[in-house]
């Protein structure tokens, strides 16, 4: 198994750029997140999924958009990228299961805005 | 959901046990205890999770007093590869559960 894998690792855009990070897991999970970690910071949580065809807003949901359309795939968009939104970006799973709610998180996508 | 609270940092040597405690009062009746550990560069990974009394598996040992307002993990014999940052989270197990990372402990484990 893979886990939880992102494309891509590294990006570079410029400002009012476009951009979709791809998050996939095969572990059938119901549950998938997305996370950015600033220098020195904690994850903070943008936006979540409970189901395929389901997203909610986290903590710092302005200026992304999610969709899930596969139960396997969670995508973060940018529609319009901000230096703010320089940052590493990671995505995570985790089952329904009432005994535990252990995430399992993806290596990252470091984004750098200018 | 209930708010955790954790040293910044903490200083460590070789070979010593490593307590780390959270604090959490307001922790609901159904809420889990889960820790984290994240490397630089890498994503969090799960350390261990309990609801109360001790709970060891072959990492770590979780310690939860009978009120549940905190909790400490323990490392025992720590070595250079445990300097990471430590998060506590508390929440519901299952359902719609909304995680919430703070700034962790940051352990740095010393020759």
């Amino acid at each position: 198994n893979a886990g939880v894998t992102q494309t891509p690792k590294f990006r570079v855009l410029k400002t009012g750029q476009s951009m979709t990070l791809l998050c996939a897991q095969d572990m059938n999970h119901e549950y998938m997140y997305w996370y950015r970690q600033d220098p020195g910071m904690g994850l903070r949580l943008i936006h979540y999924s409970v189901g395929e065809g389901t997203t909610a807003k986290g903590e710092v949901p302005d200026g992304y958009n999610v969709s899930r359309l596969k139960k396997q795939n969670f995508l973060l968009g940018l529609e319009s990228a901000a230096p703010s939104q320089t940052s590493v970006y990671f995505c995570a799973s985790s089952p329904w299961d009432r005994r535990n709610n252990e995430q399992f998180f993806g290596p990252g996508t470091r984004l750098t805005v200018l | 959901l209930a708010k955790t609270t954790q040293p910044i940092s903490m200083d460590s040597y070789e070979g010593q046990e490593v307590n780390i405690t959270c604090s959490h009062n307001n922790i609901a009746t159904n809420d889990y205890i889960t820790w984290y550990q994240q490397f630089p560069s890498q994503g969090p990974r799960f350390i261990i999770q309990g609801y109360k009394t001790k709970v060891t598996n072959e990492v770590a040992s979780l310690f939860i007093p009978a009120d549940r307002k905190s909790s400490t993990l323990s490392l025992p014999r720590v070595s250079l590869s445990d300097t990471a940052v430590y998060y506590c989270l508390v929440g519901p197990s299952g359902g719609s559960y909304i995680p919430t990372f703070g700034r962790g402990t940051s352990l740095i484990v010393h020759p």
